[in-house]
């Protein structure tokens, strides 16, 4: 069984471009989240979708950050503008069911010049 | 790499010897406890979990403890090899979805 996975690996750009990162969960696995951690913090939660439906983006650092997951399958989080802040790692993981473990992606690292 | 900066504490221990890296959670109403380890350039990948109705829990090599009193999570790791080298995680959550993640203990196997 394949697990989550996570595209580009690696992405680095300029201060107020636009980056979009993308999520394939595991097969079958409804609920999805993203979690971030930036230089010299704790991997921190961002949001959580159960299918389609964002169940709570409460830690979404400000307007700038976007997630969907139209059609409940694969999910992308769109930074724009980026700010230098941004930079980190941004991780995804997935779960069958609210509450059951999560399993994580190998992440998108985005370094923000 | 992506540890840079984030002063880890470090367990250097043997390679054949016992590890055991502890945890100290922060909300006395967590319920679900979960160890992760992280390589180099990789995400955080499950190894045990426990249950806050558990005091331990035992896997291929590793166990786990739970000390609900003093708010303490301690993993195990028997006979210690070159690939456990990593960065070990704890999270915790209150049976819901948004995990708590420890700030991580980096395990070093000195050959």
């Amino acid at each position: 069984e394949a697990g989550v996975t996570q595209f580009p690996s690696h992405s680095v750009i300029e201060k107020g471009q636009t980056v979009t990162l993308r999520c394939d969960p595991i097969s079958g696995h409804d609920n999805l989240y993203w979690y971030r951690r930036v230089m010299g913090k704790e991997i921190k939660f961002l949001l959580h979708f159960v299918k389609e439906s964002k169940q709570d983006e409460s830690g979404m650092p400000n307007n700038r950050f976007l997630a969907e997951r139209t059609g409940g399958t694969y999910s992308t989080l769109k930074v724009q503008p980026a700010e230098l802040e941004d930079s980190g790692v941004y991780f995804c993981a997935s779960s069958q069911g609210v509450g059951e473990t999560q399993y994580f992606g190998p992440g998108t690292r985005l370094l923000v010049l | 790499g992506e540890s840079v900066g984030l002063h880890l504490p470090t367990l250097s221990v043997q390679e054949g010897d016992n590890s055991i890296i502890n945890c100290a959670y922060s909300n006395s109403a967590s319920d679900y406890f979960i160890w992760y380890k992280q390589e180099s350039g990789k995400g955080p990948q499950f190894i045990i979990d426990i249950r806050s109705n558990m005091d331990k829990r035992q896997g291929q090599r590793v166990t786990v403890l739970l000390n609900k009193t003093v708010k303490h999570l301690s993993l195990q790791i028997a006979a210690t090899q070159p690939g456990d080298s990593a960065v070990y995680f704890c999270a915790e959550t209150t049976g819901t979805y948004k995990y708590i993640f420890g700030t991580g203990t980096r395990l070093k196997v000195l050959a």
